[in-house]
């Protein structure tokens, strides 16, 4: 069973930064697309960051030049690192598998973890 | 990036009655177009994914249709364990984007 377990997420001033971590089990971190999804209140899901396999990446609009997505295979680990952090960036943020069908990635996610919660305030 | 547009906002039903969800898309995503049912303080769980098919485990009363711009998610008869918020999602283009949501309510 896959599990997903988010970290790092807490209260900082605008303009601070934060790492977050999504710890792995039940897949091979380094052997999947994985995605980072955040959620402000109310609002809608966003997709933030996404690792693929081969180790390439793609950035959201709104975060490219200030998140930084890796992963530590030893650790089976993937992490978030957020600098020049804004208000607008305070949302929950989940790390999420992509749905593999017959050793096929798709852009879908099919495995999520409960959530950090980021909060950007002075 | 391709704006996913959900209606209505807000749908009362009761359990029992059918509930139809639609998602509009800026532009043409084919059929690369997920659905996702969220509950307070859980993640969003993946219900159908390219437009049409179940995702493991989802019970055959949720089903996904439509192509190009315009997708309906049909809950055929509503079990109370389905109140909660549902989004779509396009794969078609970077960003990936998700909709406003719908939320289904009693």
């Amino acid at each position: 069973e896959v599990h997903l377990v988010e970290s790092g997420g807490g209260l900082v001033q605008p303009g601070g930064s934060l790492r977050l971590s999504c710890a792995a089990s039940g897949l091979t971190v380094s052997s999947n697309y994985m995605s980072w999804v955040r959620q402000a209140p109310g609002k809608g899901p966003e997709w933030v960051s996404v690792l693929f396999s081969d180790g390439s990446t793609y950035y959201g609009d709104s975060v490219k030049g200030r998140v930084t997505i890796s992963r530590d295979n030893s650790k089976n680990t993937l992490y978030l690192q957020m600098n020049s952090l804004k208000s607008e960036d305070t949302a929950v943020y989940y790390c999420a598998r992509h749905l593999v069908v017959t050793a096929i990635f798709f852009n879908w996610f099919d495995s999520w973890g409960q959530g950090t919660l980021v909060t950007v305030s002075s | 990036e391709i704006v996913l547009t959900q209606s209505p906002a807000t749908l009362s039903l009761s359990p029992g009655e059918r509930a139809t969800l639609s998602c509009r898309a800026s532009q043409s995503v084919n059929n690369y177009l997920a659905w996702y049912q969220q509950k307070p303080g859980q993640a969003p769980r993946l219900l159908i994914y390219d437009a049409s098919n179940r995702a493991t485990g989802i019970p055959a009363r949720f089903s996904g249709s439509g192509s190009g711009t315009d997708f309906t998610l049909t809950i055929s008869s509503l079990d109370p364990e389905d109140f909660a918020v549902y989004y779509c999602q396009q794969r078609r283009n970077w960003p990936l984007t998700f909709g406003g949501g719908t939320k289904v309510e009693i």
